[in-house]
């Protein structure tokens, strides 16, 4: 089945520093993916998404490129905040009839000041 | 504001003592699912609900019920909880399903404990 792998966390940073948090799957047909946030305490977000081959999605200063050659999906970032300290989630839509999402593990990120 | 509310946001209970979280949305959605949250295996869809009446399982719905009667409901039971059912639960909701790339919108969680 369809499966999002995520890399291992915590991922630990200093204010300023650059951000990838690299994200791959394994999926039939051409689903679209995704990347959630989840602040200490609260439900997850969508941050941002791509729903086909070779598109960018972005949102506050976060970028992914759907690679359709390497499937992944990797997570950037050019300048982190400490307000960016959350858990992010890669996924990608599972079925075309439903709205089902299959989630990767979650990977922790600390921004120091 | 659009929103995804669920209750209570904490609970602690025994085994076997029957449950129900509930989840609220405000939005007219027509697709709403449970997920639980666990460590190291990220969010895994419990069940789904398709609009008013339909539920399917998801990928890990043993020991759950759940049952939509209205559009903006759906609680999830526990008939007999378990100390392996103690984890986080989200409701989520959106708008469209069959496209498979609209944005799920989640409630801040229920964190269970069953002892």
């Amino acid at each position: 089945g369809n499966s999002v792998t995520q890399m291992e966390g915590p991922v630990t940073l200093s204010e300023e520093a650059f951000l990838t948090i690299n994200c791959t799957y394994t999926a039939t047909g051409y689903p679209s993916l995704f990347w959630y946030v989840q602040y200490p305490g609260e439900g997850l977000q969508l941050l941002l998404k791509a729903t086909k081959a070779d598109d960018k999605g972005s949102n506050k200063g976060f970028e992914a490129t759907y690679r359709k050659e390497t499937t992944s999906f990797h997570l950037e970032k050019g300048s982190v905040q400490v307000s960016d300290s959350a858990v992010y989630f890669c996924a990608l839509s599972d079925d075309g009839n439903t709205d089902k999402l299959i989630f990767g593990t979650g990977t922790r990120l600390q921004v120091f000041p | 504001e659009a929103q995804v509310t669920q209750n209570p946001r904490y609970l602690i209970t025994v085994t076997g003592k029957k449950l129900t979280v509930t989840c609220s949305q405000n939005m007219n959605h027509e697709y709403m699912s449970w997920y639980r949250q666990d460590p190291g295996l990220g969010l895994r869809q419990i069940y789904y609900s398709m609009n008013v009446e339909v539920t399917d399982k998801g990928d890990v719905p043993e020991g759950y019920k759940v049952s939509r009667k209205e559009k903006r409901n759906f609680p999830l039971i526990l008939e007999s909880p378990s100390p392996n059912q103690t984890s986080l639960y989200f409701c989520a909701s959106s708008s469209t399903p069959g496209e498979g790339n609209t944005e799920a919108f989640f409630g801040q969680g229920t964190r269970l404990t069953v002892v």
